[in-house]
């Protein structure tokens, strides 16, 4: 596919549980974004991937958020001891290279419920 | 520190007129900005984008915004609505060598039959 792959596209889980959420970004692009977006909200910026660089960790709400990518592929986003706050769509974006006209191109989203 | 506002959480025009979605940044620097439109359950695709070429830029499906420095905005525009551009749209800025991009809160569009 030539879009941004994020899965599962949905995900129920039970307070207290771990969920990993998956982010496979358009082959090439060396920058991967990570965002929350609650109900009726605007995106919430979590972390920022640029390549083999470190990343931008500025927007995680807790520790219990944590991300990584393996060089300039698939980027998992951990939430530890989920809670209902938590409960959001979670996009996963990525860039072609760096430069500030550079758009982004979302995946549909991980919808996360926590029960 | 760059931000954006987006001015109306929620728009409603009949079908035919003339959409009007508003946008106001605040940047240190020259800005580069962009308008994003959102389906519900999918992702944000881009519509437009400001990267000082033009101030007046066009996009995808009849959607154009102005770039007006002295009044910090760039209001997105359509003259004639149609009942698929329902959809929430989000202005979103970008300044200095960083990559990071700060999105305004959205803007929920409903067209009338």
């Amino acid at each position: 596919g030539a879009g941004v792959s994020q899965s599962p596209s949905n995900k129920v889980t039970e307070k207290g549980k771990d969920v990993e959420l998956r982010c496979d970004p358009i082959s090439g692009h060396t920058a991967l974004y990570w965002y929350r977006q609650r109900l009726g909200q605007g995106l919430e910026f979590l972390i920022y991937f640029q390549g083999n660089s470190a990343p931008d960790k500025s927007g995680l709400p807790s520790d219990r958020f944590s991300a990584e990518r393996t060089g300039e592929s698939v980027s998992t986003l951990t939430i530890q001891r989920t809670q209902q706050e938590d409960s959001a769509v979670y996009l996963c974006a990525s860039s072609p290279a760096r430069g500030r006209d550079q758009p982004q191109h979302f995946g549909d989203g991980t919808r996360l419920s926590i029960l | 520190a760059q931000s954006v506002t987006q001015l109306g959480s929620h728009v409603s025009v009949s079908e035919g007129a003339l959409v009007l979605l508003r946008c106001n940044y605040s940047s240190s620097v020259p800005p580069y900005l962009f308008w994003y439109v959102q389906y519900p359950n999918k992702g944000l695709q881009l519509l437009l984008k400001y990267t000082s070429a033009a101030t007046l830029v066009k996009g995808i499906n009849g959607f154009e915004a102005e770039f007006k420095k002295s009044e910090t905005s760039f209001h997105l525009t359509k003259p004639s609505a149609h009942m698929s551009d329902a959809a929430e749209y989000f202005c979103a800025v970008r300044e200095g060598g960083y990559q990071k991009v700060t999105f305004g809160t959205g803007t929920k569009l409903q067209v009338i039959p």
